[in-house]
């Protein structure tokens, strides 16, 4: 049972656009969600969260939108940066801040900025 | 400050060997997870430590799969007898406690298994 989708695989965008990537999940009791970017051969890296009391947060070029009712998130990068192409895990957790608290990751979406 | 560290990085085994893999978590971080990527997949959690015990292993395949952490620092996950299905990049990752749910991982550790 997949309790965290990334739908799109992949996703190509032009240098200065914006990237938009997705998730869906399907607990009700997530309340805490993440995002990881992992480059090749490299572990995954914390990117950006959010809690379930906020519908937004925003941390430079990267913002993450949150819908509970429509149990979706996507994260925004403005402007996309050849840097940036990498794998991107959407990641969610019941509770903040717990021992106990683990972590249900999607598949993935592999951005590639084109230059 | 240091990262997470693992080894090896490559492993290549035949079917029905024994592997293990090493972590050592960034220093003072009390909780330490393993993780199974197999390819096309996110992580996967096979095993979670607060300090040298264990919090949530439900996920291990306690019929192949050990893990310990020994004095609540350093951590070790093996295989025994290794199966095809095996064949997984395994990431270790560490937390501060009450950090809220941020974990930092390692490089990870790719296995083939033939």
């Amino acid at each position: 049972d997949q309790q965290v989708k990334q739908n799109s695989p992949s996703l190509s965008v032009q240098e200065g656009r914006i990237s938009i990537l997705n998730c869906d999940y399907t607990n009700s009791m997530f309340d805490y969600f993440l995002w990881y970017k992992k480059y090749p051969a490299e572990g995954p890296t914390f990117l950006i969260s959010i809690s379930s009391i906020k519908d937004k947060n925003e941390d430079g070029r990267f913002t993450v939108f949150l819908n509970k009712s429509a149990k979706h998130l996507s994260l925004h990068i403005v402007p996309s940066q050849p840097g940036d192409s990498a794998v991107y895990f959407c990641a969610a957790s019941e509770g903040y801040g717990g021992a106990t608290n683990k972590l249900i990751f999607g598949t993935g979406t592999l951005l590639a900025v084109q230059p | 400050e240091a990262g997470v560290a693992q080894s090896p990085r490559y492993k290549i085994i035949e079917k029905r060997q024994s592997v293990a893999f090493w972590c050592n978590p960034i220093s003072g971080h009390a909780t330490l997870y393993w993780y199974q990527q197999i390819l096309g997949q996110g992580p996967k959690l096979l095993i979670q430590f607060q300090n040298n015990g264990v919090v949530d292993d439900s996920q291990l395949p306690k019929d192949r799969f050990s893990a310990e952490r020994l004095k609540g620092v350093d951590s070790t996950l093996k295989i025994q007898p290794a199966k095809l299905e095996d064949s997984a990049v395994y990431l270790c990752a560490s937390s501060p406690t009450g950090w809220g749910n941020e974990q930092f991982f390692g490089p990870g550790t790719r296995l083939t298994v033939l």
